[in-house]
């Protein structure tokens, strides 16, 4: 069966920082991966995609990037991190044609 | 532009009781996906539903349903017999489009499952 994670769980960065964030998801080969943001109280916006390695899709212009080096695993960075990249950060993956997506248990993060 | 709309930031309902969680969507394209999703206070999204546009029937996951309603363009979860591990977010979403990569979804409801 397939499993997503993610790590680490939780991370405290002050303002000017680097980031990475890590996912990878076991038992799959060539999924669809996407990386999500949710604010407190709010819903998930997505900020970036990847149908395959080196081929990553940006939803929404900030100073975050990812990348993906294998293709199962998909890397959130930023150079310098902002109070406002505080947040919930979760992984997501699908499977060629299929809509379903699957979600990691997530990074929060917390920008000080 | 594709579009989510959950009104009801939180909903209380007796243990044992059914409780209908709603959703409006609003989207221009004849192919598109409902989806919807609990998410407890561990943070982890657990997909729960899904509906496609071209479904014929409403579609049911155990103590899960979805009343599909095209023409009105809602999309509400159904819980039966609530428990109280019920107790979460619960977040609507939807694709549109043949080859659309991107999920949106609603801003949520909080579910709580009173004893």
């Amino acid at each position: 069966s397939q499993t997503i994670h993610q790590w680490p769980a939780t991370l405290v960065q002050p303002v000017g920082s680097p980031l990475s964030l890590e996912c990878t998801v076991e038992g799959t080969s060539n999924p669809n991966l996407y990386w999500y943001r949710q604010a407190a109280g709010r819903g998930l916006q997505l900020l970036f995609y990847s149908v395959g390695i080196g081929q990553i899709s940006s939803e929404v212009p900030q100073n975050l990037s990812a990348s993906r080096p294998q293709d199962r695993q998909f890397i959130l960075s930023s150079k310098k991190l902002l109070l406002s990249d505080s947040g919930f950060y979760l992984c997501a993956w699908t499977l060629g044609s299929s809509y379903e997506q699957y979600f990691g248990p997530g990074t929060r993060l917390t920008v000080t | 532009a594709q579009k989510i709309t959950q009104t009801q930031p939180g909903m209380f309902v007796q243990e044992k009781e059914a409780v209908t969680l709603d959703c409006t969507y609003d989207t221009s394209d004849p192919s598109y996906g409902l989806f919807w999703y609990k998410q407890p206070s561990s943070g982890e999204m657990i997909f729960l539903i899904y509906q496609g546009s071209y479904d014929q029937q409403n579609a049911t996951e155990g103590r899960y349903s979805l009343n599909f309603q095209k023409a009105r363009k809602s999309a509400n979860l159904v819980i039966s017999a609530s428990q109280l591990g019920d107790s979460a977010m619960y977040f609507c979403a939807l694709y549109a489009g043949a080859g659309s990569y991107q999920l949106t979804f609603g801003k949520g409801t909080k579910l709580s499952v009173i004893p």
